[in-house]
């Protein structure tokens, strides 16, 4: 069965480190999306790609986030420089044609803990 | 702004009892509901979802949920609870901008 691969599963990294997470999604699917969640919270949507464009990055925090998706398969969620409440789970999701019309398939997600 | 709320962070359900996890939503147009499951170290996984039509929606592992328009709610639910259903169940709404926004949680345990 096709999954959504995400790497690291765990990482720890020291405040104003960068840190890097990457994301495969399943095959054929354009939209990808980035979610943080909090211990304790739902996902929140951090960033949603169509292929390689960028959809919705409202909630991301760009003076410290970037997110790309080059050739419009997989993509990479960047921090620099990490912070201490940059700590939760990072969860990457991908659909053949968004929300509306496919279910949206996670990844197990990277956790990551900023000491 | 669209909204999704599950009142209740923990539900414990004897198993082989029904069980019925609470969602109620808030949008200014026709929503499109969904319900996720996130067992421990795993990702979401996607569990069923209405868009229109019956308001009585089945999905998987027996699960099924009810969309009422005039309560708001969108409520999960399954005849007989297994200890395997014991999980993190999030509640969904999506709107026309395909913006997702999640519940908060609600961690379900089935007492054997």
């Amino acid at each position: 069965e096709a999954e959504v691969a995400q790497s690291p599963r765990y990482k720890i990294t020291e405040k104003s480190q960068a840190v890097a997470f990457w994301c495969d999604p399943i095959s054929g699917h354009a939209t990808l999306y980035w979610y943080r969640q909090i211990l304790g919270q739902g996902p929140e949507l951090l960033v949603q790609f169509q292929d390689e464009s960028v959809v919705d990055d409202s909630q991301l925090p760009k003076d410290r986030f970037s997110a790309e998706r080059l050739k419009g398969v997989d993509s990479t969620l960047k921090i620099q420089p990490a912070e201490l409440g940059d700590s939760a789970m990072y969860l990457c999701a991908s659909s053949l044609e968004g929300h509306m019309n496919t279910e949206a398939f996670f990844g197990q997600g990277t956790r990551l803990t900023v000491v | 702004a669209q909204s999704v709320a599950q009142p209740e962070d923990q539900v414990n359900v004897a198993e082989g009892n029904p069980l019925t996890v609470k969602c109620t939503y808030s949008v200014s147009g026709n929503p499109y509901l969904f319900w996720y499951v996130q067992y421990p170290n795993r990702g979401l996984q996607f569990l069923l979802k209405y868009i229109t039509g019956d308001n009585l929606v089945k999905g998987s592992y027996g699960f099924e949920a009810e969309f009422n328009k005039s309560q708001t709610s969108f409520h999960l639910k399954k005849p007989s609870a297994l200890v395997s259903d014991s999980a993190l169940y999030f509640c969904a709404v999506v709107e026309g901008d395909d913006k997702i926004i999640f519940g908060k949680g609600t961690r379900l345990h089935i007492l054997p």
